[in-house]
């Protein structure tokens, strides 16, 4: 089985200051890496992921993470938020080819001017 | 991109009664699709796998006579929660994958999400 911590519960930031949000994962098994946004009664939306390759992905929104295999993390960073960045944010695992996504707590993240 | 739409977005009703919620994949087929539960300020859990065709397949601890799952076609699957209790009361979400040429997306995409409230 897999399982995700997410280190910070909440992280307060001041606008167009950078955020770092740490995720690590335990599994037995090779594994698919995720990052969604939730915003307030919304479903979940893919930020970026890491299948293989390059350990350094860029997603949308100006987000990226790197994928550290020796530390079992996949940290999420965006250099310069902004208000609209405000949002819970979920790191997620699963197996390769599979499609059962195991979540971390998830970090709640508030951008203030 | 690909979509995926959930009805109800919110839905209240009496304690006893049934609940149904819809999943639809509106421009693929989407033979696997998932239901997961969030509580207020807690993470997603998976609930189910919906198989089209075939019974689904309930994760350890989820009652299958209580959330009942219909996968009827492949761009449908449906949760029914029966006789709702305030305990139900929780925030629903399904996703599916998209099969590309032959081979599953690596990506799951998801519904808006039914916030169920049972008074």
């Amino acid at each position: 089985a897999q399982s995700v911590t997410q280190l910070d519960s909440q992280v307060p930031v001041f606008e167009e200051a950078p955020v770092e949000l740490r995720c690590n994962y335990s599994s037995s098994v090779s594994v698919y890496l995720f990052w969604y946004v939730q915003y307030p009664n919304q479903g979940l939306q893919l930020l970026l992921k890491y299948l293989s390759g390059s350990t350094l992905v860029k997603g949308i929104n100006g987000f990226e993470a790197e994928f550290n295999k020796s530390q079992t993390s996949f940290h999420l960073r965006k250099p310069s938020v902004h208000i609209s960045d405000t949002a819970e944010y979920f790191c997620a695992v699963s197996r390769q080819g599979d499609y059962k996504l195991s979540f971390g707590a998830g970090t709640t993240v508030t951008v203030r001017a | 991109g690909a979509v995926v739409s959930q009805h109800p977005s919110w839905v209240i009703c009496k304690s006893g009664t049934s609940v149904k919620i819809e999943c639809r994949s509106l421009d693929f087929q989407a033979t696997t699709m998932f239901w997961y539960r969030q509580f207020p300020k807690q993470s997603l859990m998976l609930m189910a796998t919906s198989n089209e065709g075939s019974k689904a397949t309930y994760e350890q601890g989820v009652e299958k006579d209580k959330f009942l799952i219909n996968h009827a076609s492949l761009t449908l699957s449906t949760l029914t929660v029966t006789s709702a209790h305030p305990e139900d009361s929780s925030f629903y979400i399904c996703s599916a994958p998209r099969w590309d040429r032959g081979q599953m997306n690596t990506e799951a995409f998801f519904g808006q999400g039914t916030r169920l409230t049972v008074v």
